[in-house]
Order: C-alpha cells, then structure tokens, then sequence
C-alpha cells in the first residue's frame, strides 16, 4: 500500500531533550516536505527536500533541523525542543515539487 | 509576501444546504491545490486545477480557477455530514526564481443533521 509513515504518533517529552521523529514513504517520491500545525495557523512548512541530500528552508525552521540521506527517509530533528514547539507534525512527499502531495498520520508533540 | 487568503474561516450550515469556500491569492498562480482533512486527520489531496478558468467536477464537489489564476472556489451541492472537515488550498507560486506552495488557512465546516 502506498503511504506516508510517521513515528511516533504520540510523544510528551521535556525541554532540551532531543527527539527525532521518522517519515517514511514508499513511492519512490522525490519531494517530501515537513508541516507543523497550529490551530488558526494552518500548515505551515518548516523544511522540504526536492531530492536526496537536497533540503530548503520552508516558513518556520528555526529549531529543527532535517536530513535526506536517502530518497525514502526524511527524518525531523528537534536538537533542543523548547514548549513553542508543542504542535501537531505532519510529514508529507510528492512525486514532484508542485504534484499532489500524500502526507502522513501526524505526530502530536508535547515539549513541558 | 505571497498570501494566500482563505474564506470564510467557519461555515455551519444544515445538511442538504450548499457550501463554498473560496481562496484569493495576492500573486499569480501557476497552479491550485485542495486538501480536506476530516477532524483528527491528516489533509488528503482532492484536486489539482492548472488552467485559466478551469472548472472540475467531482460528484457534488465542484472547483474552479479564476481567469486571471488568482482566485479560486471549491462549492458543495447538498453537504451531507461525511463533508465535515476542513478544506485547505494551496497554491504553487513561481514567483522569481522559488518555486513555493503557499497555503491557505483553511475553512472548517461543520454539518449539522
């Protein structure tokens, strides 16, 4: 099944403490990009990758940092998360920049 | 910067009653995407419109892109409470020499039975 994977789900940890949360697509998709949602913000971009070892800064990345070692993977990085970042994460990949793009079930994060 | 506006930002409406949200952008288009994330989702891709007054059809669902590729709609005929959600544009801007996909804000829609 083509899809867009996201781990974890679900994560409460504390200021400081540095998290990586995975994405994963299987489509062979050369875009993928990475949203964080608010509510009254919408989405809002923090980084994305038209390709591997390719990765642009979207609207929001202060605070995170990502990779793209290989064209499935596409993990987030939140070197020291601070509470500002509590918010809901979607990753999300197309076949190409501009294409229709699948995203992933979310990861609700929590930083105390 | 480039914006791209959406409204309204709420709609309730009773079931059977039509629905429109409609996006308007500062800057030319190259193209308009629609997304519609039910509560507790995550946005799924409903359409893709390119052309200058194009209009596309999708059941009850009906799109359409202004002529000047700076405006567009997305019209529901008869909501029915599976319409619930909230319905995300998104236009790629090939302003300069960046290439960016620009959201709208989103219109929630509540359906009431």
């Amino acid at each position: 099944e083509a899809q867009v994977t996201q781990n974890p789900r679900y994560l409460i940890t504390v200021t400081g403490k540095k998290l990586t949360v995975t994405c994963s697509q299987n489509m062979n998709h050369e875009y993928m990009s990475w949203y964080r949602q608010d509510p009254g913000l919408g989405l809002r971009q923090i980084y994305y990758s038209m390709n591997v070892e390719v990765t642009d800064k979207g609207d929001v990345p202060e605070g995170y940092k990502v990779s793209r070692k290989e064209k499935r993977n596409f993990p987030l990085i939140l070197e020291s998360p601070s509470p500002n970042q509590t918010s809901l994460y979607f990753c999300a990949s197309s076949l190409w920049t501009g294409d229709e793009q699948y995203f992933g079930p979310g990861t609700r994060l929590t930083v105390t | 910067g480039q914006q791209v506006m959406q409204i309204p930002q709420y709609q309730h409406v009773q079931e059977g009653e039509d629905f429109t949200t409609y996006c308007n952008s500062s800057t030319t288009l190259s193209n308009i995407q629609w997304y519609k994330q039910r509560p507790g989702g995550h946005p799924v891709f409903l359409i893709q419109l390119v052309k200058s007054g194009e209009v596309k059809k999708q059941k009850r669902l009906t799109f359409q892109f202004g002529e000047a590729k700076k405006n567009s709609s997305l019209h529901i005929t008869a909501t029915q409470t599976t319409d619930v959600g909230t319905y995300f544009c998104a236009g790629y801007s090939d302003a300069g020499n960046n290439r960016k996909l620009i959201w709208g804000l989103g219109t929630s829609l509540a359906v009431n039975p």
